[in-house]
């Protein structure tokens, strides 16, 4: 079964840094792009960025370019986002997902999402 | 950048059809993907390139893409299927990713 599992909810305050994984299974990892959604509370879905976890070549949305930060450790199967200095407007759920082999593959399947809460 | 449009919400009556739409430019030469979100999970896809059903997903669910416009069409609503709604699309000219803003159905 293909699987995506990411790491557990965090509260954190303004400025300080956080990095949370999504860790693939049930396939390999090389051969995916991984992206990351956020989803702010009470709003829609919004694309952030994605990964290449066989180069780790990224690209980002211009709304969250040079804010966070996508990486991955295929041996680990494992892909990253994180921020180097949290704002409260960073609070939201965060998702990863994988699209399938083509460029314009659907999402599916997601992980089950982390929730970060950064409050003072 | 590319953009979708979805209405805010769409009601229907209890075993009636829901169409739920989801407006671009020329959409209809994308692929459009749709998603199913329900309160407190992770979206779940129910159509992929414009009206293709992944297993386990009721035939109810049905999906069509031409012009400026692509539609989601639930038939037979149900309880169940209250839910949000959101149309996805690949942007090759930025290569991005792009969501529409979601519809609420609600099943009176």
């Amino acid at each position: 079964e293909v699987q995506l599992v990411q790491s557990g909810a965090e509260v954190k305050k303004p400025g300080e840094s956080l990095r949370i994984s999504c860790k693939g299974s049930g396939y390999s990892f090389t051969s995916y792009w991984i992206s990351w959604v956020r989803q702010m509370p009470g709003k829609g879905l919004e694309w952030m960025g994605r990964i290449d976890p066989s180069d780790s070549y990224t690209n980002y949305s211009p709304s969250f370019q040079g804010h966070v930060t996508i990486s991955a450790d295929k041996s680990i199967s494992t892909a990253y986002l994180q921020w180097s200095s949290l704002k409260a407007s960073d609070t939201a759920m965060y998702y990863c997902a994988r699209p399938g082999p083509d460029p314009d593959s659907e999402f599916d399947p997601w992980g089950q999402g982390t929730l970060v809460t950064v409050s003072s | 950048s590319y953009e979708l449009t979805q209405p805010l919400s769409v009601s229907v009556a209890l075993g009636q059809t829901a169409r739920i739409t989801c407006g671009g430019n020329n959409i209809g030469s994308k692929n459009v993907h749709w998603y199913q979100q329900k309160p407190g999970q992770a979206p779940v896809l129910v159509i992929y390139r414009d009206s293709n059903r992944p297993s386990g997903i009721p035939e109810r669910f049905s999906g069509s893409n031409s012009g400026n416009t692509a539609t989601l069409t639930i038939s037979r609503a149900q309880a169940g299927d209250e839910a949000d709604y959101y149309c996805q699309v690949w942007d090759s000219s930025t290569s991005n990713w792009v969501f529409g803003g979601g519809t609420k159905l609600t099943v009176l």
